[in-house]
């Protein structure tokens, strides 16, 4: 199994661009996130999912949107990308709710010119 | 409101030495608690998690973690350090729909 994984690893990109980022996960997880983490701040939630064809938002969610068309997979998108969203994502996947212990992709790295 | 805080930005322990990564909590009800751990350039790892019953709780790689209702607190612990166990810590509290995160400690074991 490959567990939740992630593309791209990198990416830079100019003030204005838009860009998707994609999670995917082979443990048929109903439960997917999106956070970002920024130093000093720990990881903080943009949306997340409950099921196939259901999104919702987190604590940031202003700049991005998601889709999540089949249970596999979690699109994070960013329309018109701006330099307060350069940050590191990570996509996550859980069995259950959020009590349930969350499995982590290796991350993106994005920067905003 | 539930939150976590930890209140140590770095942790530095010398290999062989025991080893404390502290959490605090405020929560209402029985609280669920987390720790996670991320090394370079990699994501998080869950490392344990407090639901129920016995206050000392034992997950991976030899940490475990004590909670304490009377102090609100949920360390992380772990007997000898290693070079290896170097990394970033993270306690995390369930609330409403999301998981609420510590900021983050910054274990360096230095040989």
């Amino acid at each position: 199994n490959a567990g939740v994984t992630q593309t791209p690893k990198f990416r830079v990109l100019k003030t204005g661009q838009s860009m998707t980022l994609l999670c995917a996960q082979d443990m048929n997880h109903e439960y997917m996130y999106w956070y970002r983490q920024d130093p000093g701040m720990g990881l903080r939630l943009i949306h997340y999912s409950v099921g196939e064809g259901t999104t919702a938002k987190g604590e940031v969610p202003d700049g991005y949107n998601v889709s999540r068309l089949k249970k596999q997979n979690f699109l994070l998108g960013l329309e018109s990308a701006a330099p307060s969203q350069t940050s590191v994502y990570f996509c996550a996947s859980s069995d259950l709710a959020f009590t349930d212990t969350q499995y982590f992709g290796p991350g993106t790295r994005l920067t905003v010119l | 409101a539930q939150s976590v805080a930890q209140p140590e930005d770095q942790v530095n322990v010398a290999e062989g030495n025991p080893l404390t990564v502290k959490c605090t909590y405020s929560v209402s009800g029985n609280p669920y608690l987390f720790w996670y751990v991320q090394y370079p350039n990699r994501g998080l790892q869950f490392l344990l998690k407090y639901i129920t019953g016995d206050n000392l709780v034992k997950g991976s790689y030899g940490f475990e973690a004590e909670f304490n209702k009377s102090q609100t607190s949920f360390h992380l612990k772990k007997p000898s350090a290693l070079v290896s166990d170097s990394a970033l810590y993270f306690c995390a509290v369930p609330r409403n729909y999301q998981l609420i995160w510590g900021a983050g400690t910054k274990l360096i074991i230095k040989p």
